[in-house]
């Protein structure tokens, strides 16, 4: 699996954006973008994914470089409960396994 | 609730115990996973089921590790004879599409502590 870097940890403040930055040179042309997150004593949860094209849902939004080295999580308005590890993940399509890094931790200052 | 509910929640073994964990996906879930988390780590996969058959088992640490999901619902990871750097969450996550076809969204349970004293 492509592998993934991330910042160890970021903070914002409460009711600002928040652009997480993950890069991955090495993606392939059938890796799709997976972001996850992990609230305290919480399983992970499902953010978002994507493979080329910018994407956005109710929790958040994905751009994507035009190159697909790189990708950011959006976070439109940061809130108290946003406060956990995001991981940023590749899966290929005929891959089977989701591989987790140490992903960033988030702090969302009152 | 109709997510995906792991038991025990916490679990204190003497070194040498073996432990079972259970882990009940969502129904209709053809896909479901281990993982093991240990403290400040990101989740590391254990192993993979498509239904009943076990695809994937790489990354099972030792043979003490063993997982099953006899019907393709429930499953269990038993490990035998435990010792402390097994301690660790050890996560369960179901999807409803088969890897391989769609970047399918994994569904975690809450997780089961384990503590091996």
């Amino acid at each position: 699996d492509a592998k993934t870097t991330q910042p160890n940890s970021m903070e914002s403040n409460e009711e600002e954006p928040v652009h997480l930055p993950c890069n991955h040179s090495t993606i392939s042309g059938t890796d799709y973008i997976h972001w996850y997150r992990q609230l305290p004593s919480q399983g992970p949860e499902y953010v978002i994914h994507g493979l080329t094209s910018n994407v956005n849902n109710r929790m958040a939004s994905l751009a994507i470089a035009e190159d697909r080295k790189s990708s950011t999580l959006i976070l439109h308005r940061a809130t108290l409960r946003d406060a956990a590890v995001y991981y940023c993940i590749l899966r290929s399509i005929y891959g089977q396994n989701f591989v987790f890094g140490p992903g960033t931790r988030l702090s969302v200052l009152p | 609730g109709a997510g995906v509910s792991q038991s025990p929640r916490y679990k204190v073994a003497k070194r040498g115990q073996d432990v079972a964990l259970r882990c009940d996906p969502i129904s209709g879930h053809v896909s479901l996973f281990w993982y093991q988390q240990a403290l400040g780590q990101g989740p590391e996969f254990l192993t993979y089921f498509q239904n009943e058959a076990q695809l994937d088992k790489s990354g099972l640490p030792s043979d003490r590790f063993f997982a099953e999901r006899p019907e393709g619902s429930v499953s269990t990871l038993k490990i035998q004879r435990t010792q402390q750097e097994d301690s660790a969450v050890y996560l369960c996550a179901s999807s409803r599409l088969t890897a391989g076809v769609n970047t399918g969204e994994l569904f975690f349970g809450e997780g089961s502590r384990l503590t091996v004293l």
